[in-house]
């Protein structure tokens, strides 16, 4: 069974461009989550998406967003990029949303470098 | 806000020792806590999980305990070997449903 992938897996932007990840949930999985992993914050959840519908979002700004399409395929997207956001994205598929009965595997992230 | 904290961030052992990590978190509400390992490259892989219902799992060379009474969860890794060399990051179950991290330990095991 093929795991969490994430393209691409290198991405060097400057500022002011905007990025977009994607990211393939394991097969039968439907949610996705997103974390951002940096030296400094550690990892920080950014949101997850259920059924096609963003169901929980952490504590960054609007610039950052995302979706989910009806395969449970997800993308996100940062627009008007800034230095601070040269990061480790990584994205967590299970197989629904909640961690009660749930476990959350991990891709191998999308190094952005913003310059 | 919510919060785990992590100790060490950096532990150095002989291989063949124990390695013995510590996590405190801060809402009581939580009922899941899983421990990831992440190697140079790759993203965190889930090695060990325990739920609130249970004090103490095991598997292997690898075991965590719970005190949800003082809110603490410990990893503990026997006769170490240098591949378990890596990032360790501890984490429980947020109020969002996602997961709250640690700001995890650099293990190293030294042949």
């Amino acid at each position: 069974k093929a795991g969490v992938t994430q393209t691409p897996r290198y991405l060097i932007k400057t500022r002011g461009q905007q990025v977009t990840l994607s990211c393939s949930p394991i097969s039968g999985h439907r949610s996705v989550s997103w974390y951002q992993q940096t030296p400094g914050q550690g990892l920080q959840f950014l949101f997850e998406y259920f059924s096609e519908t963003q169901r929980n979002k952490g504590n960054f700004p609007g610039r950052f967003s995302g979706r989910q399409f009806s395969n449970s395929r997800s993308e996100m997207n940062v627009s008007t990029l800034e230095l601070g956001d040269s990061a480790l994205y990584l994205c967590a598929s299970s197989l629904v949303s909640g961690l009660a009965k749930n476990i959350q595997y991990f891709g191998a992230g999308t190094r952005l470098s913003v310059l | 806000g919510e919060n785990v904290e992590q100790h060490p961030s950096t532990l150095s052992v002989q291989e063949g020792d124990s390695a013995v990590i510590k996590c405190t978190y801060s809402d009581s509400a939580s009922n899941y806590f899983p421990w990831y390992k992440q190697e140079l490259g790759k993203g965190p892989q889930l090695i060990i999980d325990i739920r609130s219902n249970v004090g103490e799992k095991k598997d292997q060379r690898i075991a965590v305990t719970l005190n949800k009474t003082a809110k603490h969860f410990s990893l503990h890794i026997t006769e170490t070997q240098p591949e378990d060399s890596a990032v360790y990051f501890c984490a429980a179950e947020g109020s969002q449903g996602n997961l709250i991290f640690g700001k995890g330990t650099k293990l190293s095991v030294k042949p």
